[in-house]
């Protein structure tokens, strides 16, 4: 089956080492997005690939970096975690850009900060 | 920041009960759309409602969109246990580039 894999699904890091989480599709779609999730709040947009342009978003912190070596694998690069960085952290995919296109999701990674 | 808020934030219901969730945004959009999350888990697409409907039905689910109110619902009939989980509204604020911003998301649970 066409999905979002995420690896690993928990992910536990001291402060101030970096950590890489990875993310994977065999949709063969253009855009990737990762998503930063904590307890109760709303999944907050860090950035996305289209192909290989990338997007950060405005408010996104500069310790959260972002790779997209080819179409299927995107990696999520935070370089000196802190304990407010612990969430789970969604990647998700769309064919394309423009209106109305449904997002896929893999399952998270959860990252815990210690 | 937060493009909406869903209401309420949670939701408890029985088995065979309906449920409403109601999601406000503050922005111009192109399309609203929901997703599910299972605990722990990534989100689900349920459905999109561009900003030229007012009404869309997949299933049991059934959406509504007041663009003038700046509000939509999500409408789950004849609730199953398997529903419960998060339900988030998203929306694109207008842009055509393909981002989604969500709001903070109804929790839903069904006793059986």
């Amino acid at each position: 089956d066409a999905m979002v894999i995420q690896n690993p699904r928990y992910q536990v890091t001291q402060f101030g080492k970096p950590v890489t989480l990875s993310c994977s599709q065999t949709l063969n779609h253009n855009v990737m997005y990762w998503y930063q999730q904590k307890s109760s709040q709303a999944p907050k947009l860090l950035f996305h690939y289209y192909d290989k342009d990338f997007n950060n978003e405005a408010d996104t912190p500069d310790n959260f970096q972002s790779r997209r070596p080819n179409t299927s694998f995107c990696f999520l690069d935070i370089r000196s975690p802190g304990l407010g960085d612990a969430a789970m952290y969604l990647c998700a995919t769309s064919r394309d850009l423009g209106q109305g296109n449904e997002q896929f999701f893999g399952p998270g990674t959860r990252l815990t900060v210690l | 920041s937060q493009q909406g808020e869903e209401d309420p934030q949670a939701l408890s219901i029985q088995e065979g009960e309906n449920a409403t969730m109601n999601c406000s945004y503050k922005t111009s959009i192109n399309n609203l759309q929901w997703y599910r999350q299972n605990s722990g888990r990534g989100l689900v697409h349920l459905i999109l409602i561009r900003s030229n409907e007012r009404e869309k039905h997949s299933g049991r689910l059934r959406v509504t969109l007041d663009t003038s109110k700046k509000s939509s619902s999500l409408l789950i009939t004849a609730s199953r246990a398997a529903d419960t989980a998060s339900y988030f509204c998203a929306t694109d604020r207008g842009s055509t580039l393909g981002r989604l911003y969500f709001g903070r998301g109804t929790q839903l649970t069904v006793w059986p």
